[in-house]
């Protein structure tokens, strides 16, 4: 059973379009987040939710939409795809929101926009 | 704000060489956590450990090591025997204490182990 599960694995897609990416934890945690990992493999946070509220909303454009139906899922919709918006977007969950917890992430969404 | 350097952007070892990647954090706060994190080339991060600022001492699991020194606010991770498998880009990370988890990533270090 995947812990962390991601779908699609990987996106391709036209300047301009909107698409979502879908993430789902099955170990029972509180806190999600969504990452960014650029071409030189930086990882940057974008979002993190907490049992379905936003608590952390770094500087993204609001092109980006994060949704949280339920503490196990965690969906980010991307709107009006940018060149720039290739990346490889990570989900991860960890227990709480406390400092002490490690993160357990999902294997990735690569998201090329031609 | 927090900062962590990983200065070693690629290293290449032989199999079986001892490699340390190395790991300089930036924080203004006196409670914080580092953590080490492994991604493979199948590109799913995994956790290897975590430390509080308050405990300094070194740990040890199996070939890997950590060596965490305040003084020099290093967190540096030693592997001994290294094997392909060890093949990956290894990730430090910082998250201060107090409000929400904000971990800071550093920029990873790419190691290949040449069989």
């Amino acid at each position: 059973d995947t812990a962390v599960s991601q779908t699609p694995k990987y996106l391709v897609t036209q300047m301009g379009n909107d698409k979502s990416i879908k993430c789902e934890q099955n170990l029972g945690h509180d806190t999600m987040y969504w990452y960014k990992q650029d071409s030189k493999k930086f990882l940057k946070i974008m979002f993190s939710y907490n049992n379905k509220e936003l608590i952390i909303n770094e500087t993204v454009p609001n092109r980006f939409s994060p949704k949280s139906p339920d503490k196990a899922h965690l969906n980010l919709h991307i709107n009006s795809l940018e060149l720039g918006d290739s990346a490889v977007y990570f989900c991860a969950s960890s227990q709480d929101y406390q400092s002490y917890n490690e993160q357990f992430f999902g294997p990735g969404t690569r998201l090329t926009v031609l | 704000a927090q900062k962590v350097t990983q200065a070693q952007t690629e290293i290449s070892v032989v199999e079986k060489e001892d490699v340390t990647l190395d790991c300089v954090y930036e924080t203004r706060d006196t409670t914080y956590y580092l953590f080490w994190y492994k991604q493979p080339p199948s590109g799913e991060l995994v956790f290897l450990i975590r430390r509080n600022s308050f405990d300094e001492q070194n740990e040890i699991s199996g070939r890997y090591s950590w060596n965490f020194q305040k003084s020099t606010s290093s967190f540096n991770f030693t592997i001994t025997a290294s094997q392909v498998v060890d093949s990956a880009v290894y990730f430090c990370a910082l998250s201060e204490a107090g409000g929400y988890q904000k971990v800071t990533f550093g920029t990873g270090t790419k190691l290949q182990v040449i069989p």
